[in-house]
């Protein structure tokens, strides 16, 4: 399965924009990059994918490198109900899930 | 619309006993998917469904692990015996399609293995 490498943990203060990296440098020409977030005591949920163009939703933005081998999930502004488990991966038909990137978010 | 319903919530068993979860997904959702997480780690697939045909169950350990979608609606994974390592979240997912749509999930099942 194609890997991504995602920090373990990051901060941000409330109301400042969090960007999110992720490098997947073997991915391939099909493979889709998704992102889900985890919220404690809750199941994924998804916030955005892409495949080549950046692409925002209600949610968040993707910034997607021009060669593809990295990313990045931007929040804009980000709240107290941010704080998650945030996962990067790249989408072969299935979802595998990795180790993620803690976000904490301080007031 | 309702989200993916799983139940119980908790479910504290002895090693050696069975348990079973349940898992209603959002309706008409073709594909249903039951994942694993162990406190710490991202989840882990353990089988998917496409209506009531496995599509993928390579990382199901089928000698204690089995799960069912009898008529390409709701589901149960069953574990028996039940080992102190299978203590986890179980989490069910459904999909209209994966690709444009992502993946629903559910709250999950923690079970305790004592």
């Amino acid at each position: 399965d194609a890997k991504t490498t995602q920090p373990n943990s990051m901060e941000s203060n409330e109301e400042e924009p969090v960007h999110l990296p992720c490098n997947h440098s073997t991915i391939s020409g099909t493979d889709y990059i998704h992102w889900y977030r985890q919220l404690p005591s809750q199941g994924p949920e998804y916030v955005i994918h892409g495949l080549t163009s950046n692409v925002n939703n209600r949610m968040a933005s993707l910034a997607i490198a021009e060669d593809r081998k990295s990313s990045t999930l931007i929040l804009h502004r980000a709240t107290l109900r941010d704080a998650a488990v945030y996962y990067c991966i790249l989408y072969t038909g299935k979802l595998i899930f990795g180790q993620g990137t803690t976000l904490q978010v301080k007031p | 619309e309702a989200g993916v319903a799983q139940s119980p919530r908790y479910k504290i068993i002895e090693k050696r006993q069975s348990v079973a979860f349940w898992c209603n997904p959002i309706s008409g959702h073709a594909t249903l998917y039951w994942y694993q997480q162990i406190l710490g780690q991202g989840p882990k697939l353990l089988i998917q469904f496409q209506n009531n045909g496995v599509v993928d169950d390579s990382q199901l350990p089928k000698d204690r692990f089995s799960a069912e979608r009898l008529k390409g609606v709701d589901s149960t994974l069953k574990i028996q015996p039940a080992k102190l390592e299978d203590s986890a979240v179980y989490l069910c997912a459904s999909s209209l399609g994966a690709l444009l749509y992502g993946y629903t999930f559910g709250s999950g099942t923690r079970l305790t293995v004592v």
